[in-house]
């Protein structure tokens, strides 16, 4: 599998709930935890949420996130304008023996 | 705080080989739980493993590039390099380098990246 599956685009209005999802396959998500992580319009990534549902000093509450079996799931409540960007799943993928990524979301805040 | 710098020429010819350093200050490179690597993410797209290298020069790196990258550390002068043979047009991105958990994708911190442009 050369990447994991995210839809290309989502988009909510401000204070909306919206979810981004991520499949894969046993020998990355169904076998490894899954990081996600944010991209700002011109700046490098970063991490947004690890260990499936973990979220690193910093990051609101308002992001959380969760996995079943070969699927993942990112939830953003509350949206706010300034979470207008591309999210991308990660799963270390046992065959790669390495990094996985998903092909990216771009959130569009309405 | 650990901070990685990207430096490299901007432009490679086709066919030429791509030369990237990432200089690392802020912290230690010599730890067991880390891995420095290498991503790309071409324009408009999204993120591309390349490759990555323990402080003692254990490397894994992506099968389809592979038979072009060699990955290098060296730690007394606190940075490690990419080289990537044989460019073309489709080697054409932002090249990142990071630092992450080993054997995971925790990547905890990122360079700036650097653009570098293969004409086609």
């Amino acid at each position: 599998q050369s990447v994991l599956t995210q839809p290309p685009s989502a988009s909510g209005t401000p204070g909306q709930r919206v979810t981004i999802s991520c499949s894969g396959s046993s020998s990355n998500i169904g076998s490894n935890t899954l990081n996600w992580y944010q991209q700002l319009p011109g700046t490098a990534p970063k991490l947004l949420i690890y260990s499936n549902h973990q979220r690193p000093s910093g990051v609101p509450d308002r992001f959380s996130g969760s996995k079943s079996g070969t699927s993942a799931s990112l939830a953003i409540s509350g949206l706010q304008a300034e979470d207008e960007a591309h999210y991308y799943c990660a799963a270390w993928d046992d065959s790669l023996n390495g990094p996985l990524f998903g092909g990216g979301t771009k959130l569009t805040v309405l | 705080q650990l901070q990685l710098q990207e430096s490299g020429p901007g432009l490679v010819k086709s066919s030429e080989t791509l030369s990237l350093t990432c200089t690392v200050s802020g912290d230690s490179m010599n730890s067991t739980y880390y891995y420095w690597g290498w991503i790309r993410q071409p324009p408009g797209k999204g993120l591309e493993w390349i490759g990555s290298i323990s402080y003692s020069g254990s490397t894994h790196c992506n099968p389809s590039l592979k038979s072009r990258v060699t990955i290098a550390v060296d730690t007394s002068k606190s940075h490690f390099s990419l080289k990537l043979t044989s460019v073309t047009a489709t080697d054409t991105a932002l090249y990142y380098c990071v630092r992450h958990l080993r054997g995971t994708c925790y990547i905890d911190s990122w360079g700036q990246g650097t653009l570098i442009t293969v004409p086609s």
